[in-house]
Parts: structure tokens; C-alpha cells; sequence
């Protein structure tokens, strides 16, 4: 069956170092992958969009880089903020058909420490 | 544009009650969607419209959850009867299939739904 995995436990960083999220999947084959964040009693809110033919993308502080041998996508956030501190979901979207309709992973919380 | 709106933020309700969540997309998206988020399930699809044609359901639990979009600016999520484990937060969402499609959803601050 098809399944996005995040990471369940909370990843804890300390003030402007590099936090690494880690998406892997199985059974799929995405023709995109998207990263959004979500704030606790907030919906999510789109961030980055990579296409299956890309390898790197980038939004000023933030890096998303897609492997489809893997089947994983890392998103890092750079020089971090406690700004930063929320849960943070990636989303596949399947390369069959016409209509692009993603799929959630559970998501991984981010705690930025100062 | 004021985002998706959703109605209400919050209700509580007893067993058995009939509940409605109600939704207004953005203005000139074509695509809506129905989101049931829980700590155990994630966010899950219940049932997307597109052009206020229902596309797929097949993530409607049950027949107790009933859907509908009238017109392009209004869609409500019906269940009938309610029950506790149908306690989650409900999200509506839309997005455009103008231009590049990135299939980008615009999600509302979802209905935290509590069942007694």
C-alpha cells in the first residue's frame, strides 16, 4: 500500500543551526512533492513545491531536494529561528491522471530553541 | 482575497446530533476539498469537487458523512448522526488548476469538532 513517512518525534535544534526533515515514501510515484507548515490550531500553508524531474529547491532560507530512487525528500531550514517552531508536512501528489491531488504525511514537529 | 473561510471554529456537540461544517473557497479556485486531521491519522482527503462536481469520495468514512457544493463559493460537510470517534479537526481547503498547476492548496483554520 501506499505510505508517506515523517518522522513522529519532535526534532529539537538549538537557534540558527540547520534543521533537517526527513520524508520518505513508498509505492508511489509522485509527480511532485510539496512541504507545508502548519501552527498549533492553524490549517497548513504551502512552502515549497518540487517536481519529480528536480533535484534541489530553493526559498531563502529554506532547501528541499527530492530523490525519487530513494523515494525520499529532505527539507532543511537554514541559520533556524524559533520563529521557526511549528509541524511541518510534506505532501505527494501521484503522476497518474489529470488532476493532482496530494497526499499528506503525518508530519514532524520543529522546536527551535534559542 | 479573505482565504478559505470555514464555520464553525469550534463545536461541541452530543451523540446522535446532526453536525454541519460549512465552507467558502477562494474566490476563482476551481478545486475543493474536505481534510479530517487527528493525532493517530494525520490529515486525511474525505472528498474533493472540482467545478462543484464531486470527483472522488472514496475517503468518506461512512455514510453518516454527506457532502455538497451548491455553487462555487459554498460547500458544507454533513454528518448524520454524529458519534465521538468523528472528533477531529475538519479542514477546507481549495486551489487553482489555472496556469502551472501546482496543485498549491489554500487551506481555511478548520472546525475542531468535539463529540460527546
Amino acid at each position: 500500500s501506499q505510505k508517506i513517512e515523517q518522522n513522529s518525534e519532535a526534532l529539537n535544534i538549538q537557534e540558527g543551526k540547520t534543521a533537517t526533515l526527513t520524508c520518505n515514501y513508498t509505492n508511489y510515484s509522485p509527480a511532485y512533492l510539496q512541504w507545508y507548515r502548519q501552527d498549533p490550531g492553524r490549517g497548513p500553508v504551502f512552502l515549497l513545491l518540487i517536481r519529480e524531474n528536480e533535484k534541489e529547491k530553493r526559498k531563502e532560507r529554506l532547501k528541499v531536494t527530492f530523490d525519487t530512487t530513494l523515494k525520499q525528500s529532505l527539507f532543511h531550514i537554514t541559520a533556524s529561528q524559533p520563529a521557526d517552531s511549528a509541524t511541518y508536512l510534506c505532501a505527494l501528489a501521484p503522476s497518474s491522471g489529470g488532476s493532482y491531488i496530494p497526499t499528506f504525511g503525518r508530519g514532524t514537529s520543529l522546536i527551535v530553541h534559542p | 482575497d479573505a482565504g478559505v473561510i470555514q464555520s464553525p471554529r469550534h463545536e461541541v456537540t452530543e451523540m446522535g446530533q446532526e453536525v454541519t461544517l460549512r465552507c467558502k473557497p477562494i474566490s476563482g479556485h476551481d478545486y475543493l476539498f474536505w481534510y479530517r486531521q487527528t493525532m493517530m491519522r494525520g490529515l486525511e482527503l474525505l472528498i474533493y469537487f472540482n467545478n462543484n462536481v464531486p470527483i472522488d469520495d472514496s475517503g468518506m468514512p461512512e455514510d453518516r458523512f454527506s457532502a455538497k457544493m451548491p455553487n462555487a463559493s459554498f460547500s458544507t460537510l454533513k454528518i448524520q448522526p454524529s458519534e465521538p470517534r468523528d472528533s477531529a479537526v475538519y479542514f477546507c481547503a481549495s486551489s487553482s488548476s489555472g496556469g502551472t498547476n501546482t496543485g498549491e492548496l489554500f487551506f481555511g483554520e478548520g472546525s475542531r469538532l468535539t463529540v460527546l
